[in-house]
């Protein structure tokens, strides 16, 4: 499986944006890129994914580089309740790859003060 | 949006008995099933991957005999913790994929053996 590398935290200021980046320079060209977030004490949720254009939906926006072989999460204006671990991952369409199943790396913490 | 639902969402135990987890899909047929586990501060790590009406495929290291799988139906499957020890006091989730590929975390069941 194609790897992802993201910091491992990061801090944000209430209402300002936050970029979380994720790199992953061996993606394949049929990785699709996810992201999930995972609360405190809580399963992972989705967040957004995208394979080559940048993508937005009511969370967040997905920022993708020409290349593919990084992208950027971006969340318009932290909320308290953002704070989470943020999960960039590679998945390969889901019939080829044994159902599609996530491998999780260590993801970036996102604090965010008020 | 989808539901999927993990029962217990805590349990305590003695060492030595034997704990079931439960995760259903609530609202949709959840043709494969995966089973992660999560010690505090650390990442999700995949278990073992289940599909309705066939046997678990188990990942490296995970023992299938420790670790029992059924996924009986399209909105079932167990975890089956057997002859339950301190060090395998985690967090554990499930996910349901359905029949388009979508993913869906349960909120998780935290286990504590005494």
């Amino acid at each position: 499986d194609a790897k992802t590398t993201q910091p491992n935290s990061m801090e944000s200021n209430e209402e300002e944006p936050v970029h979380l980046p994720c790199n992953h320079s061996t993606i394949s060209g049929t990785d699709y890129i996810h992201w999930y977030r995972q609360l405190p004490s809580q399963g992972p949720e989705y967040v957004i994914h995208g394979l080559t254009s940048n993508v937005n939906n009511r969370m967040a926006s997905l920022a993708i580089a020409e290349d593919r072989k990084s992208s950027t999460l971006i969340l318009h204006r932290a909320t308290l309740r953002d704070a989470a671990v943020y999960y960039c991952i590679l998945r390969d369409p889901w019939f080829r790859n044994q159902g599609g199943k996530l491998i999780f790396g260590q993801g970036t913490e996102l604090s965010v003060k008020p | 949006g989808a539901v999927v639902s993990q029962h217990p969402s805590r349990v305590i135990c003695k060492s030595g008995t034997s704990v079931k987890i439960e995760c259903r899909s609530l609202d949709f047929q959840a043709t494969t099933m995966f089973w992660y586990r999560q010690f505090p501060k650390q990442s999700l790590m995949l278990m073992a991957t289940s599909n309705e009406g066939s046997k678990a495929t188990y990942e490296q290291g995970v023992e299938k005999d420790k670790f029992l799988i059924n996924h009986a139906s399209l909105t079932l499957s167990t975890l089956t913790v057997t002859s339950a020890h301190p060090e395998d006091s985690s967090f554990y989730i499930c996910s349901a994929r359905d029949r388009t590929g979508e993913l869906f975390f349960g909120e998780g069941s935290r286990l504590t053996v005494l």
